[in-house]
């Protein structure tokens, strides 16, 4: 049962242009969704997040995209640099608060071609 | 910038031998949690621990696995007899606060193998 779904299991875009980095969920009582970057041999590193109540989300070239309506989020990345290349993962927080942990996509691969 | 620190990196253990992988969560976090990914499938949640007690667990979570903060500082995940499909990566994360929108900080993770 794949409550966050990521359909893009790699990605490849050249340096200077956009990643946008897409994310579909099922779950109507996720209220809080993030995405992690993560490298070989090291854990998910945050990136940014966005609450259910906002539809955008910008932190420098990182920008969160939420349509609640279509249940789906996209991460873009502009301009994309090499450093950009790794693992994105899309995850969600159940409304149900508290402690809840996260339920997470399967990742997106992103490469950054020089 | 404080981080979530896991050792060891990687351990290696005997089927049905007990293993206990450590954590120290950043220091004024107050709830902790353990995941799992298995290799080349995705990351999922195990447990979730506040005030010295589990706060939710996933169906993986069963009678074999245990959570403990011994002290003020660690954060333990022991398995009791290990099994071959038990071999996965394991994430120690924490956060400020559960229940307010503040993301949850993962250490580097610990790399079981069973033989």
């Amino acid at each position: 049962d794949q409550q966050v779904k990521q359909n893009s299991p790699s990605l490849s875009v050249q340096e200077g242009r956009i990643s946008i980095l897409n994310c579909d969920y099922t779950n109507s009582m996720f209220d809080y969704f993030l995405w992690y970057k993560k490298y070989p041999a090291e854990g998910p590193t945050f990136l940014i997040s966005i609450s259910s109540i906002k539809d955008k989300n910008e932190d420098g070239r990182f920008t969160v995209f939420l349509n609640k309506s279509a249940k789906h989020l996209s991460l873009h990345i502009v301009p994309s640099q090499p450093g950009d290349s790794a693992v994105y993962f899309c995850a969600a927080r159940d409304s149900g608060g508290g402690a809840d942990g996260l339920t997470f996509g399967k990742g997106t691969h992103l490469i950054i071609q020089p | 910038e404080p981080e979530v620190t896991q050792t060891p990196s990687h351990q290696v253990t005997q089927m049905g031998q007990e293993v206990i992988l450590r954590c120290v969560p950043i220091s004024n976090h107050l709830y902790f949690y353990w995941y799992r990914q298995i290799l080349g499938q995705k990351v999922e949640f195990l447990v979730s621990f506040y005030n010295n007690e589990i706060s939710e667990k996933s169906e993986i979570f069963d009678d074999q696995f245990s959570v403990e903060r011994p002290d003020g500082s660690n954060f333990t995940l022991k398995i009791r007899s290990t099994k071959l499909e038990d071999s996965a990566m394991y994430f120690c994360a924490s956060n400020v606060q559960g229940a307010v929108n503040q993301p949850q900080h993962f250490g580097d993770g610990t790399r079981l193998s069973i033989l």
